[in-house]
């Protein structure tokens, strides 16, 4: 029971252009939703989150954009850069507290060509 | 600020024997989490302490896996005896307990069962 899909295992953007990185989820119960970001041998780490109660965070070159109604959400990153290649992950959670539990979809692989 | 500490970094065991894995989280974080990530999924919550108690452990297996948080500080995970479904990154995370955005994850041990 996938809660949490990206259903594109991997996408490669040249330099300077849009990346666009898409997730879907079944459980309406979500209200918290957060992207992480991945490199090699190392843990995840925070990169921007967005709350049921909005459509759109925006945090630099980082914007996450939610529709409740389709349940998707994505993350746009422009102008994209090499440092940007990494896995990113995305997650949802019922509540933002500190006693939510995170369901992560399974990753997608971004490749950012010079 | 030091990070979340976790060793060993790759451990390659075979099925049945036994394997520990310890977390030493960011001093003063209350909360303390162990995930398991296979590979090509996201990370899944194995269980969540906050200080020495449990507060989630749903998706532990018990019959073959422990954990513990002695003092409220380091915690070990244990697999007794372990199988060859359990080869993944195991990684530890730890939060203030200010929110889902604030969990710092550790780099991960990498099990392989043979």
């Amino acid at each position: 029971d996938q809660q949490v899909k990206q259903n594109s295992p991997s996408l490669s953007v040249q330099e300077g252009r849009i990346s666009i990185l898409n997730c879907d989820y079944t459980n309406s119960m979500f209200d918290y939703f957060l992207w992480y970001k991945k490199y090699p041998a190392e843990g995840p780490t925070f990169l921007i989150s967005i709350s049921s109660i909005k459509d759109k965070n925006e945090d630099g070159r980082f914007t996450v954009f939610l529709n409740k109604s389709a349940k998707h959400l994505s993350l746009h990153i422009v102008p994209s850069q090499p440092g940007d290649s990494a896995v990113y992950f995305c997650a949802a959670s019922v509540g933002s507290g500190n006693t939510g539990k995170l369901i992560f979809g399974q990753g997608t692989t971004l490749q950012v060509k010079p | 600020e030091a990070g979340v500490a976790q060793s060993p970094r790759y451990k390659i065991i075979e099925k049945r024997q036994s394997v520990a894995f310890w977390c030493n989280p960011i001093s003063g974080h209350a909360t303390l989490y162990w995930y398991q990530q296979i590979l090509g999924q996201g990370p899944k919550l194995l269980i969540q302490f906050q200080n020495n108690g449990v507060v989630d452990d749903s998706q532990l297996p018990k019959d073959r896996f422990s954990a513990e948080r002695l003092k409220g500080v380091d915690s070990t995970l244990k697999i007794q005896p372990a199988k060859l479904e359990d080869s993944a990154v195991y990684l530890c995370a730890s939060s203030p307990g200010t929110g889902l955005e604030t969990q710092y994850f550790g780099p991960g041990t990498r099990l392989l069962v043979l």
